[in-house]
């Protein structure tokens, strides 16, 4: 099974600055996702992250918002802009491994003052 | 996508069986049923999948009905490490990871 790390675990910003999310897998994958989990709500796709093209975003979700690299097969990163206190949530990456089970990693959770 | 309804919450007692239901009246003839948990403070984690025969794995077992429009995670003798909020999934077999949460049900176990 593929072991996910998510960097940093937890943050706390100001409002109007950005954060970058790492997010690094252990083996090679070909597609990596993106999700929020807002305080107690259930989580939502942002993006799908493939290697060496442009991430695909699902709707209500831009890029100069949510900006995703992805420079190799084992790591990609999140960017959160201009945040404000909407922001503040769990923001976990997800790989594909096989045809049948996703991996999750533990999550960032972000909290914007 | 197609649509998945569960109850918000149930409530168990260690050591006894659990019978989680999902209803999914709108699959597909290719949707492959998930089920996903997410412990406290943690990241989801993969529970089971089926597609029309039932399923059984070290976790869990999934009934799914003939006409495949329910399904229903059993969980043969719970423990308070099975507390958590458990999703049921609908997704196709190709990019099955593209997952599309519903609200879940939240499980208490009572010691």
């Amino acid at each position: 099974s593929a072991v996910i790390s998510q960097k940093p675990s937890r943050d706390i910003c100001q409002r109007g600055t950005s954060l970058t999310i790492q997010c690094q897998v252990d083996s090679q994958v070909t597609m990596m996702f993106w999700y929020r989990q807002q305080p107690g709500q259930s989580l939502t796709l942002i993006a799908t992250a493939n290697q060496g093209s442009e991430a695909t975003y699902e709707s209500g979700f831009v890029i100069d918002k949510f900006s995703i690299s992805r420079p190799n097969l084992t790591f990609s990163t999140l960017t959160v802009s201009n945040m404000s206190p909407e922001d503040s949530s769990i923001y976990l990456c997800s790989v594909e491994e096989s045809d049948t089970e996703a991996f999750f990693g533990q999550g960032t959770r972000l909290t914007v003052v | 996508d197609a649509k998945t309804t569960q109850p918000n919450s149930m409530e168990s007692n260690e050591e006894e069986p659990v019978h989680l239901p999902c209803n999914h009246s709108t699959i597909s003839g290719t949707d492959y049923i998930h089920w996903y948990r997410q412990l406290p403070s943690q990241g989801p984690e993969y529970v089971i999948h089926g597609l029309t025969s039932n399923v059984n794995n070290r976790m869990a077992s999934l009934a799914i009905a003939e006409d495949r429009k329910s399904s229903t995670l059993i969980l043969h003798r719970a423990t308070l490490r099975d507390a958590a909020v458990y999703y049921c999934i609908l997704s196709l077999p190709q990019g099955a990871q593209k997952l599309v949460f519903g609200q879940g049900t939240r499980l208490t176990i009572n010691p």
